[in-house]
């Protein structure tokens, strides 16, 4: 069955510090992939996705994630926090065909530290 | 453009009742799907439709259902509500095709507490 793991359940950085969320996915065919941002109380806000081409995707709010189908990840990155980018992130993965829905993560909870 | 609305916002209900939550996404978009989110069940996929038929299910039971109107606007109910069923509902919007996109926008979700 198609999966997503975030293995980091909380990660706390420094203002100003750089930042990678980890996904590994489980899935047979070529994935769609997306990093989702939830702030208390809210929806989800989309950050990036990678459908196919170009590895490196550009997300809003200054976020990249790389695709490597070696690995089965798609790590989130920043190369420098915010305290406003305290949040919770969830990665995901895009079932096509007969199963047309998002799995999610567990997600990661961001604590930015001043 | 504006986004999903969802109402209404918060919710409490005693058990056994009835509830019903409304959607309505980004217009042009004809794909809606429903999400449960806990603390202890994380996000999970309760159903989608597309141009008014339901085209895929989560492993939710019967309790839960949906539908979706010509304007793509779409309800979802639950029946018979349980302590379990408290949650937040998200909806999201999607074009919900492969030259579209498959991408979905989220809605700011509705809080149900069930007591």
């Amino acid at each position: 069955a198609q999966s997503v793991t975030q293995p980091d359940i909380h990660i706390t950085v420094s203002e100003g510090a750089s930042l990678e969320l980890r996904c590994n996915y489980s899935y047979g065919a070529t994935p769609y992939l997306f990093w989702y941002v939830q702030s208390p109380g809210q929806g989800l806000q989309l950050l990036l996705k990678y459908f196919s081409g170009d590895t490196l995707v550009q997300g809003i709010k200054g976020f990249e994630a790389e695709f490597k189908r070696s690995q089965s990840s798609f790590n989130l990155r920043k190369p420098s926090v915010h305290w406003s980018d305290a949040a919770e992130y969830f990665c995901a993965v895009f079932h096509t065909g007969t199963a047309s829905k998002l799995t999610f993560g567990t997600g990661t909870r961001l604590q930015v530290t001043l | 453009k504006a986004g999903v609305t969802q109402t209404p916002r918060y919710l409490i209900k005693t058990r056994g009742q009835q509830v019903t939550l409304s959607c309505s996404p980004i217009s042009g978009h004809r794909s809606v799907s429903w999400y449960q989110q806990t603390p202890g069940q994380g996000l999970q996929f309760l159903f989608e439709y597309f141009s008014e038929t339901q085209r895929n299910k989560g492993n939710f039971p019967g309790r839960f259902s949906g539908r979706q109107f010509s304007n793509s606007r779409s309800e979802m109910n639950v029946s018979t509500l349980e302590l379990g069923d408290s949650a937040l509902y998200l909806c999201a919007s999607s074009r919900g095709t492969l030259a579209g996109g498959y991408e979905q926008y989220f809605g700011p979700g509705t809080r149900l507490t069930v007591t």
